[in-house]
């Protein structure tokens, strides 16, 4: 299995540009979970789906955040306008049928650096 | 709400020793995961061991092996014959009942050659 993959691995851009990161989850795994870890904050849960349906999106930081899971292979996280305070890596992870407390694969994460 | 602490940022341990990291929590519910993620230099979370909460038998991957104590909500590693590539920071995260994983601040370990 190819495991979780994200794209892009890095992203540079310009503060107020629109930032769309991308994951694919691991095939068969119904929960697909994205963080963010910071220096100061340390790693928290954004948002989280299953089957493709929101759950929980208590951690969103704000409306300038917003994902979608128009299907069970492909999810997107975007960001709109970016900000430097936005500056982190974004890890998405899935988990398979029965997600709640089984283990989650982590993606290699999405470095965002905004300028 | 859950919280999870990991009390020690920075831990040494010399390449073959035993190095015991901490981890505790805070919860009310009686049915969860405990879990040890390892972080290498190149990000990417890895998991360590996890561990139920309704198993009194701690659990045990290879040299890593944990200490659970529930009624303490003490949740720590223990990796004998450490080696270089342990090297990482280490997270201990609490998976609740809504399947939302929640971590400690982690603690960086260093192994001394």
């Amino acid at each position: 299995d190819a495991g979780v993959i994200q794209s892009p691995r890095h992203e540079v851009t310009e503060m107020g540009q629109e930032v769309t990161l991308r994951c694919k989850p691991i095939s068969g795994h119904d929960y697909l979970f994205w963080y963010r870890q910071t220096m100061m904050r340390g790693l928290e849960l954004l948002i989280y789906f299953n089957n493709n349906v929101p759950i929980d999106d208590s951690g969103m930081p704000e409306d300038r955040f917003s994902a979608k899971m128009p299907n069970a292979s492909f999810s997107t996280l975007k960001i709109q306008p970016s900000e430097p305070r936005d500056s982190a890596v974004y890890f998405c992870a899935s988990s398979p049928l029965g997600g709640r407390m089984e283990t989650q694969y982590f993606g290699p994460g999405t470095r965002l650096l905004v300028l | 709400a859950q919280t999870v602490t990991q009390s020690q940022p920075e831990m040494s341990v010399q390449e073959a020793e035993t190095v015991t990291l901490s981890c505790t929590y805070d919860t009310s519910e009686s049915d969860y995961y405990l879990f040890w993620y390892k972080q290498p230099p190149s990000r990417q979370m890895i998991l360590v061991i996890r561990q139920e909460a309704y198993k009194q038998q701690n659990a045990t991957e290879n040299r890593f092996s944990v200490n659970f104590q529930k009624a303490a909500k003490s949740f720590s590693l223990k990796i004998s014959d450490s080696q270089l590539g342990d090297a990482a920071m280490y997270f201990c995260a609490y998976g609740n009942q809504g399947g939302k994983l929640i971590f400690g601040q982690g603690t960086e370990l260093s192994v001394k050659p």
